[in-house]
């Protein structure tokens, strides 16, 4: 069984960045490929993007391209979000996801807030 | 970007059975938006229950089955439990993006 464990969230200002960060159990993570959901405070999910195995693939959801950047770094098990130009209405739990949706982490809270 | 729509609500009586459904603004949903149905409780993350139309996880309860109906996604609950009372949403695959439908709150009372 996969377990995912988010990091790097927080209280970030306005127009201020922030860089998410997301682990993975087990020894195939360069295997699969990988996502980022959020949720605002109660509300609906929200795909953000996604990652292939190698990289080599990456989409956007529109309300975040050009302003956030995923990437992964398979020796280390990891996967991140880079968020820049940070809206309020960005405040969410953001998860990651692996490809297929099966395995999801905890989430981490990003709270966008002067 | 499209835009996914859910029914907002759905009381149901323990033991019954009901639909819910997915549409998509670009037209009638087809096996080729490979539709995924969540369920997520408070305080959880989400679980997925279907993927790819009609695929179970090995966790998935034998009661909830998915399809394709007129032209939506469907998620079919044959036998409500009370503990099927969540948030359920499903998500379509657009060229490689997905999008998530608004949600249906399902009640069991």
């Amino acid at each position: 069984e996969v377990q995912l464990v988010e990091s790097g969230g927080g209280l970030v200002q306005p127009g201020g960045s922030l860089r998410l960060s997301c682990v993975a159990s087990g020894n195939d993570f360069s295997t699969y490929s990988m996502n980022w959901v959020r949720q605002a405070p109660g509300k609906g999910l929200e795909w953000v993007s996604y990652i292939s195995r190698r990289s080599t693939t990456i989409y956007y959801a529109d309300s975040v391209r050009g302003r956030f950047t995923i990437s992964r770094d398979n020796a280390k098990n990891s996967l991140y979000l880079q968020m820049n130009s940070l809206g309020a209405e960005e405040t969410a739990v953001y998860y990651c996801a692996r490809a297929g949706f099966d395995y999801w982490g905890q989430g981490t809270l990003v709270t966008v807030s002067s | 970007q499209a835009v996914v729509t859910q029914e907002p609500s759905l009381t149901v009586s323990p033991g019954g059975t009901f639909t819910l459904t997915c549409g998509s603004s670009t037209g009638p949903v087809t096996s080729g938006h490979y539709p995924y149905w969540f369920q997520q409780k408070p305080g959880q993350a989400p679980r997925t229950l279907i993927d790819d139309t009609s695929n179970k996880q090995s966790w998935t309860p034998a009661r909830f089955s998915g399809s394709l109906l007129g032209g939506k996604a469907a998620l079919t609950v044959s036998g409500a439990q009370p503990e099927d009372e969540a948030e359920y949403y499903c998500m379509l695959s657009y060229s490689g993006a997905w999008v998530f439908g608004g949600g249906t709150k399902v009640t069991v009372l």
